[in-house]
C-alpha cells in the first residue's frame, strides 16, 4: 500500500514568493491534515479536512496561507507572499477515521521550505 | 503555553540496555496517547499508543506506561537496538486534535 505523497520534498525561494506544496493521502483515507514542523518543535496542526470540508483551520494564518482540497482527495497548501519566518517543514498527514486525534495519522515524508 | 512536554532533548543509551522517554502532559482533558517516531528526512510513524482508561500498554519491545494523576506517560523500550536511534514525538489526543510534544532524541550506541 502507497503511503502518504508530498512534493516537492525541498523547496527554496525568496521572500515575498509564493510556494504550493501538494498532498496525496493514502487511499481512502476521508480526513487529511496538514502540520508545521519547526526545528526543534514537534508537528503542529495548521489545518484538517474532513473529506472535501476544512473542519479545523483555526491555526491557519490566513492572512498569507490558503489549503484546498478538491473532491475529498489531494490537497495542496499555499503560502503567498512567503515570509522568512516559513522556512520548515510542512508534514502531511491522512487517516481511515474521523475522529480527529484519535484515529492514527498516517504522515508523509513533508516538504522542507527555505525562505531566503 | 506547552501542553505536552518532552523535557529530555536528548538520551543515549547502549545497545541491549532499557531506553526511557518521559512525557508530561497539563490538560486532563487529554483522553488518547500516542508515540510517534522520526528517521531523518521521513515523516513520524505511529509507534504505539494508549486509552486514559489504561495505565500500561505493550507492544514487543515497547511498553507505554499512563499514569494520569501526575499527567505523565514514558515509553520503554527493551532491549534497546541501534536501528531505535530516531527523535520519538510523544502526543494527547483530545476529540479533535492530537497536540505534539518537542521530541526526544535517543541515540542507541554498540
Amino acid at each position: 500500500e502507497a503511503g502518504v505523497v508530498q512534493s516537492p520534498r525541498y523547496k527554496i525561494i525568496e521572500k515575498k514568493q509564493p510556494v504550493a506544496f501538494w498532498c496525496n493521502p493514502i487511499s481512502g483515507h476521508n480526513t487529511l491534515y496538514w502540520y508545521l514542523q519547526n526545528l526543534g518543535q514537534g508537528p503542529e496542526l495548521l489545518i484538517r479536512y474532513e473529506n472535501e470540508e476544512a473542519v479545523d483551520d483555526s491555526q491557519l494564518p490566513k492572512d498569507r496561507f490558503s489549503a484546498e482540497r478538491l473532491k475529498g482527495v489531494d490537497s495542496t497548501l499555499k503560502i503567498q507572499p512567503a515570509e522568512l519566518g516559513d522556512s520548515a517543514v510542512y508534514l502531511c498527514a491522512s487517516s481511515p477515521g474521523l475522529a480527529g486525534g484519535r484515529s492514527e495519522q498516517f504522515f508523509g515524508p513533508g516538504t522542507r521550505l527555505t525562505v531566503l | 503555553d506547552q501542553q505536552v512536554k518532552q523535557n529530555s532533548p536528548s538520551l543515549s543509551v547502549q545497545e541491549g540496555r532499557i531506553s526511557i522517554l518521559n512525557c508530561d502532559y497539563t490538560n486532563s482533558m487529554f483522553d488518547y496517547f500516542l508515540w510517534y517516531k522520526k528517521y531523518p528526512a521521513e515523516g513520524p510513524t505511529f509507534l504505539i499508543s494508549i486509552s486514559s482508561i489504561k495505565d500500561k500498554n505493550e507492544d514487543g519491545r515497547f511498553t507505554v506506561f499512563l499514569n494520569k494523576s501526575a499527567k505523565h506517560l514514558s515509553l520503554h523500550i527493551v532491549p534497546s537496538q541501534p536501528g531505535d536511534s530516531a527523535v520519538y514525538f510523544c502526543a494527547a489526543s483530545g476529540p479533535d486534535k492530537l497536540i505534539f510534544g518537542t521530541g526526544t532524541r535517543l541515540q542507541v550506541f554498540p
